[in-house]
């Protein structure tokens, strides 16, 4: 089956920098690549998601870019603040025609310092 | 918020007892499916209903089961409880078919002693 590795574990950074989270994946059939954030005690939250026909993905401040030949997809946040404090997973998924379940990386803590 | 509702919010059990956990979907979405998150880890997929019928399952035991309504709403069963069954629970939903965005309800916090 798949299975998705996530790095690093924690990560800290001032505000105002930059944060990059990194995730591979093994099975080549898998087709979409969401990242949720989870805040402590509450639901995942999807916060951008790509597809496989598609490179790189922008929205606001988050991006996510997606290497199909290498397995990999990385998360990208730029001017970070503080509420961006929180646990990001990446996840993948195959595509319709098995249960479309995601199967889900260990995730990052992400810290922003003030 | 999502519109995926998840009852209750915290349940604590005994070893050996049965639970059942309650998910109401968002509005039209015909697919559910089912996480288990332990902590510290990232959510793991335990089974999908679609259309009132499992489609999909992951690596969990016969005694993790579940049903879906005709109103969307779905129940994750747990029988003979264990002590690693300690977890959140999510549901998420989703439009099925080709659409592959998935929205998780709150989760319920399930302590078994």
């Amino acid at each position: 089956g798949e299975n998705v590795e996530q790095h690093p574990s924690t990560l800290s950074v001032q505000e105002g920098d930059s944060a990059v989270i990194k995730c591979t994946y093994s099975d080549s059939a898998s087709n979409y690549f969401p990242w949720y954030k989870q805040e402590l005690g509450k639901r995942p939250q999807l916060i951008i998601d790509i597809r496989s026909n598609v490179g790189e993905k922008k929205d606001q401040r988050i991006a996510v870019t997606l290497n199909k030949t290498a397995k990999h997809f990385s998360l990208h946040i730029t001017e970070t603040q503080p509420e961006d404090s929180a646990v990001y997973f990446c996840a993948a998924s195959k595509p319709p025609g098995s249960a479309r379940q995601l199967t889900f990386g260990s995730g990052t803590q992400l810290t922003v310092l003030p | 918020e999502t519109g995926v509702t998840q009852s209750p919010t915290h349940l604590i059990k005994t070893r050996g007892q049965q639970v059942t956990l309650r998910c109401s979907s968002q509005s039209g979405h015909n697919t559910v499916s089912w996480y288990q998150q332990a902590l510290g880890q990232g959510p793991q997929f335990i089974f999908q209903y679609y259309r009132e019928e499992e489609n999909g399952r992951g690596n969990f035991p016969p005694r993790f089961s579940g049903l879906q309504f005709p109103n969307y709403s779905s129940e994750l069963n747990v029988n003979a409880l264990e002590l690693d069954d300690s977890a959140l629970y999510l549901c998420a939903s989703r439009l099925g078919g080709a659409r592959e965005t998935q929205y998780f309800g709150p989760g319920t916090r399930l302590l078994v002693l």
